[in-house]
């Protein structure tokens, strides 16, 4: 079953564009998690946010967790052609511990 | 380095064969997983096992078998009975007793021809 659906399904910017995805989920959760994929190959993770933090940085990324809503938001600031990429958020699921993916946003950033 | 390496990176199969994608981690990690990704799908999870000598079936077991022998290595085999076998498949570890972040391979294109 998949937990998070992200939205938009795919985004197109300019290089220097701010990019800025959605996931939101279902149920209990104990961490969100956003990780990217270049195409075809592996997924590197990019940052966790624990459900009793409301906004986390690193570098040029930036996470927001609403646990109330059930949602969370990725911002890329000042975006790169390198940054091209499909983008997920993963959910630990708070009873099984296992994480959960969603079905990803596909990021184009055109130089 | 550390780290997950899958192998093969490609792989095609007939119809009605068995085949087996190999995991191998250096990182020890006691958790391993592995991920079904079909195109512009998100992940999901077939198989994981905590421990050695031990695992469960995730929300797509049907059709998969693994073993897990040796903390290093997480083997899965697709078998015969997997109706519809043509994906990416992403094998994973976790830092032990941790609920953070997965440590990927490269992945392992499967075609059934």
């Amino acid at each position: 079953s998949q937990q998070g659906e992200e939205d938009p399904q795919a985004l197109s910017i300019q290089e220097g564009e701010n990019a800025t995805m959605n996931c939101s989920y279902k149920t209990s959760i104990n961490n969100l998690q956003w990780y990217r994929q270049n195409s075809g190959r592996g997924l590197v993770h990019l940052i966790l946010i624990r459900s009793n933090e409301r906004e986390k940085h690193s570098g040029r990324l930036r996470v927001t967790l609403d646990t109330s809503k059930k949602s969370s938001s990725l911002l890329i600031t000042a975006s790169r052609a390198a940054d091209t990429a499909s983008y997920f958020c993963a959910t630990a699921d708070g009873a099984t511990n296992k994480l959960i993916f969603g079905t990803g946003t596909l990021l184009a950033v055109q130089p | 380095d550390g780290g997950i390496t899958q192998s093969p990176k490609y792989l095609f199969r007939k119809e009605g064969q068995n085949v087996t994608l190999s995991c191998e981690q250096n990182l020890n990690h006691d958790a391993m997983y592995w991920y079904r990704q079909d195109p512009g799908q998100g992940l999901r999870l077939i198989y994981y096992s905590q421990i050695v000598n031990d695992f469960q079936k995730g929300d797509i077991a049907e059709g998969y078998s693994v073993s897990r022998e040796k903390k290093e290595s997480f083997p899965l085999t697709v078998t015969s009975a997997q109706k519809n076998p043509t994906a990416f498949y992403l094998c994973a570890s976790r830092v032990p007793g941790s609920r953070g972040e997965l440590f990927f391979g490269e992945g392992s294109r499967l075609t059934v021809l």
